[in-house]
């Protein structure tokens, strides 16, 4: 059985701060993919980042990067120097690469990020 | 391009009573996925299609089912509602769900609510 654990409920930072967010996971799956989306007020959840669990390089892109650990099955996310408009919940996820398809997704119970001005 | 589109965007039923939610993927993908998203149970895959055929299906009571057709365009039907039935049901599709270089897009969501 998967299991994504993220252990922040809710964040709330002023802006310019960086914040991390927590992403701990549990599988038995030898090869899995992890991924992190946004789901912003609106309602549609948006990609962010996907990662092969054979790949453990540290991921930038921007304000955002990610620091994934197989050893202690970890997969934080960092938004470096936070806007308002980061404000949002962020969801971390899991799924086997197996069963013919990548997206069988598990997800976290996601952490709400409150970014104010 | 246009997005994920899925029909309709609100929903209000009783209990008992039936519904079936459409959504449209992108242009040229053919991979399908539904979720549902509940405040206490948080997202929860429902199932995959491919190519009209249901390639992974999540931990759903039979009541939930779906179909995809020749043009990818798929349909989610839940038969007997339940109060708990009420929540954001989420589309999602990507091109073939087995590429690396794959990315799934989601739809804005149905909101469906079981009086």
């Amino acid at each position: 059985a998967q299991k994504v654990t993220q252990a922040q409920t809710e964040i709330s930072v002023v802006e310019k701060e960086d914040v991390t967010l927590d992403c701990v996971y549990e599988t038995r799956d030898t090869t899995y993919y992890l991924f992190w989306y946004k789901q912003p007020p609106s309602g549609e959840l948006v990609f962010l980042i996907r990662r092969n669990s054979f790949d453990e390089q540290n991921e930038i892109s921007g304000r955002y990067s990610w620091n994934f650990q197989k050893s202690t099955s970890s997969f934080n996310f960092t938004i470096t120097a936070s806007q308002v408009v980061d404000s949002a919940v962020y969801f971390c996820a899991l799924s086997p690469n197996s069963g013919g398809s990548n997206y069988k997704l598990t997800f976290g119970k996601g952490t709400l990020l409150t970014v104010n001005p | 391009k246009a997005g994920v589109t899925q029909t309709p965007r609100y929903l209000i039923k009783t209990r008992g009573q039936q519904v079936t939610l459409s959504c449209s993927p992108i242009s040229g993908h053919r991979s399908v996925s539904w979720y549902q998203q509940t405040p206490g149970q948080g997202l929860q895959f429902l199932f995959e299609y491919f190519s009209e055929t249901q390639r992974n299906k999540g931990n759903f009571p039979g009541r939930f089912s779906g179909r995809q057709f020749s043009n990818s365009r798929s349909e989610m039907n839940v038969s007997t509602l339940e109060l708990g039935d009420s929540a954001l049901y989420l589309c999602a599709s990507s091109t073939s769900g087995t590429s690396v270089l794959d990315e799934q897009f989601f739809g804005p969501g149905t909101r469906l609510t079981v009086l």
